[in-house]
């Protein structure tokens, strides 16, 4: 499969613990952004790399969401001290940036259960 | 503000009937506006894109129309199936490539 992948899928987490997220994209793709989607909603932009530099964040993304990717490949998204508004599925997309529209490709997706 | 509002949020049909759902939106600079299909517990999956001089796309048995001066958009499902059972999300994207997502249309297909 050459799809963008995401690991877990599920995590449950209690209250005050940390939590990581890997996300493997498509792999000719230099950019990779995380989103956040809460039941009903529409995805919220988090963050987005290009290659290893991270190059935007979002106001959502709190001192308690971290957000890497090392290498240029493979990401992962942190959430330390976790609270109950940190459940939601957690989303993973990537992109090329060759022509003039960046159509994103989206992982699964790691829905997070904080209890 | 970007923002881009989706109407009506959620719509029952009767298996092979049409629908037509609605997207009203405020981003600037536009460059394009996409219609993802998402199943439950699923990742998004592009369904068309179009830039602001393309006034409609096809996809099977979906079409897009895109009216950029009054910054509506449509997407139209012909002959629904049952597993067009989904929401489906608006997204504009600026010309930096960022997007902004709608809160979806959650459509039910019944038999």
């Amino acid at each position: 499969d050459t799809g963008v992948s995401q690991d877990p899928r599920h995590k449950i987490t209690k209250r005050g613990q940390n939590v990581t997220f890997r996300c493997d994209p498509i792999s000719e793709h230099n950019r990779l952004y995380w989103y956040r989607q809460t039941l009903g909603q529409g995805p919220e932009f988090l963050t987005y790399f290009q290659n290893e530099a991270q190059l935007e964040k979002s106001r959502l993304l709190s001192d308690r969401f971290s957000a890497e990717r090392p290498k240029g490949s493979f990401s992962t998204l942190e959430i330390q001290r976790t609270e109950q508004g940190d459940s939601a599925m957690y989303l993973c997309a990537s992109s090329s940036t060759s022509g003039r529209i960046y159509e994103q490709y989206f992982g699964p997706g790691t829905r997070l259960t904080v209890t | 503000k970007n923002q881009v509002e989706q109407s009506p949020q959620s719509l029952i049909i009767l298996e092979g009937k049409n629908c037509t759902l609605q997207c009203n939106y405020t981003v600037s600079p536009f460059s394009n506006l996409r219609w993802y299909k998402q199943d439950t517990g699923r990742g998004p999956v592009s369904l068309t894109i179009m830039t602001f001089s393309e006034n409609t796309k096809s996809n099977g048995r979906y079409t897009a129309t895109l009216d950029a001066d009054t910054k509506q958009s449509s997407l139209h499902i012909t002959a629904s199936q049952l597993s067009d059972s989904a929401s489906y999300i608006c997204v504009v994207g600026n010309a930096g490539n960022m997007l902004t997502f709608g809160g979806g249309t959650r459509l039910m297909v019944k038999p």
